[in-house]
């Protein structure tokens, strides 16, 4: 079965480094997410990407953040400047179009 | 924003029982609605989604929607052991964005 893969499964940055972290959606979706988990919270939703642009970013999802499709496997999440309350799961999903999103398996990060 | 809200438990049903797992969500104008289970320290799992009110089965999961009263569950029969771990009531909010709950922490007691 086709799955979201994510790299690297875990990333330990200094505070105020930039970090990228990388997905490969399933080969045939269209509709890319990122969320994030923080340690016993809730998944929260960050951005949603379609047709090479965003198309809905949450109020976390500030100016540190970028998102980037720079081939046509690939999916990035960049984080400028990274802070201590960046630290958690970050999650990228993929779907079709009105069809249920699957999660790719997530990267912790940890910033020091 | 949307709300979800589980009872983030622990819920701990015998082996064998049904667990039954219950989401409530603020707006009514919701349309679609998803269950996913989450093991501790791993990513959410698609298990169940409804659009349509009533009951929807799939082996051992049925899910439940009441939009009248802005209500999802899920139900797990015949639980196992293999079932303990966190569910997610999720629902859709705008262009595809999820809005999740906290999630409900099962526990199935051999």
């Amino acid at each position: 079965e086709p799955e979201v893969t994510q790299t690297p499964s875990h990333q330990v940055t200094q505070m105020g480094q930039e970090v990228i972290l990388r997905c490969v959606p399933i080969s045939n979706h269209l509709y890319f997410y990122w969320y994030r988990q923080i340690l016993g919270q809730k998944v929260e939703f960050l951005v949603s990407f379609y047709n090479n642009e965003i198309s809905e970013k949450s109020e976390i999802f500030d100016d540190q953040f970028s998102v980037e499709r720079p081939d046509g496997s690939n999916f990035t999440l960049k984080i400028r400047s990274t802070k201590l309350e960046d630290s958690a799961m970050y999650f990228c999903a993929s779907s079709g179009r009105n069809q249920p999103q699957h999660f790719g398996d997530g990267t912790r990060l940890s910033i020091l | 924003q949307k709300e979800v809200e589980q009872n983030s438990g622990p819920l701990s049903v015998p082996e064998g029982a049904i667990a039954s797992l219950n989401c409530t969500y603020s707006d009514r104008g919701s349309q679609s609605f998803f269950w996913y289970r989450q093991y501790s320290g791993k990513s959410p799992e698609l298990i169940m989604f409804i659009y349509s009110n009533g009951d929807k089965e799939d082996g051992r999961f049925t899910a439940q929607l009441n939009k009248a009263s802005q209500y999802v569950s899920l139900l797990i029969r015949d639980s196992q052991p293999s079932d303990s771990a966190t569910y997610l009531c999720a629902v859709w909010e705008g262009a595809q964005k999820l809005v999740f709950g906290q999630g409900t922490r099962l526990t199935i007691n051999p």
